[in-house]
């Protein structure tokens, strides 16, 4: 069936580290996001990229559609990038419905 | 870029009351939108899509009667959790896309229901 996992489950890092999250899914895809959740619940839009690379600032995003995976890159980590990041997925079969992975929570030392 | 504003952000409620959610879309029409629900330490869970002008569409496990959806116009649709019980207590989160834009989904800033 439709699957989104994601990887590593948790992952801790000393302030100033780089750090790589990965998005596996099951099947062709019309949308990939990345989503950073704040200790408050907001989920922040990081990416949108359905397919190819982009950059914002420290963080980065890979989607390679024909492989059926995709990454997202922190480098420089500060402690407010801690929180728990998502990657949800639409399926070309989905009806518009976003799949959700697991989640990786990350925590930044200072 | 698109903006989904969600109210209220936090409400206690006595439990067998019932509690009104907001989700409006800012700046673009939302023909769809969609509900979630997070439990603790888990990932989003989604409860229905919300449709403009018709009946929405839950997912499978969902009461329709305790969660009320309406989507009377194309930038608001409300979640009415009714008789509310101390388990319907959960964050609830609404997203919506703005087609024009291509930038993927969008959203709300969430609602911490409590129900004592």
């Amino acid at each position: 069936g439709i699957q989104v996992e994601q990887s590593p489950p948790d992952l801790i890092l000393q302030e100033g580290a780089n750090s790589t999250l990965r998005c596996n899914f099951s099947d062709s895809v019309n949308n990939l996001q990345w989503f950073h959740q704040n200790p408050w619940g907001q989920l922040i839009n990081l990416f949108y990229i359905p397919s190819g690379t982009k950059q914002n600032g420290r963080l980065s995003a890979t989607t390679v559609a024909t492989e059926r995976y995709s990454l997202l890159y922190i480098s420089s980590s500060q402690t407010t990038d801690s929180g728990v990041y998502f990657c949800a997925v639409e399926f070309l079969e989905s009806n518009y419905q976003l799949i959700w992975g697991a989640g990786t929570k990350l925590i930044i030392k200072p | 870029g698109a903006v989904v504003s969600q109210h209220p952000s936090w409400v206690i409620c006595k439990s067998g009351t019932s509690v009104k959610i907001e989700c409006r879309s800012l700046d673009f029409q939302a023909t769809t939108m969609f509900w979630y629900r997070q439990f603790p330490k888990q990932s989003l869970m989604l409860m229905a899509t919300s449709n403009e002008g018709s009946k929405a569409t839950y997912e499978q496990g969902v009461e329709k009667d305790k969660f009320l959806i309406n989507h009377a116009s194309l930038t608001l649709s409300t979640l009415t959790v009714t008789s509310a019980h101390p388990e319907d207590s959960s964050f609830y989160i609404c997203s919506a896309r703005d087609q024009g834009q291509g930038d993927g989904y969008t959203f709300g800033s969430g609602t911490r229901l409590t129900v004592v």
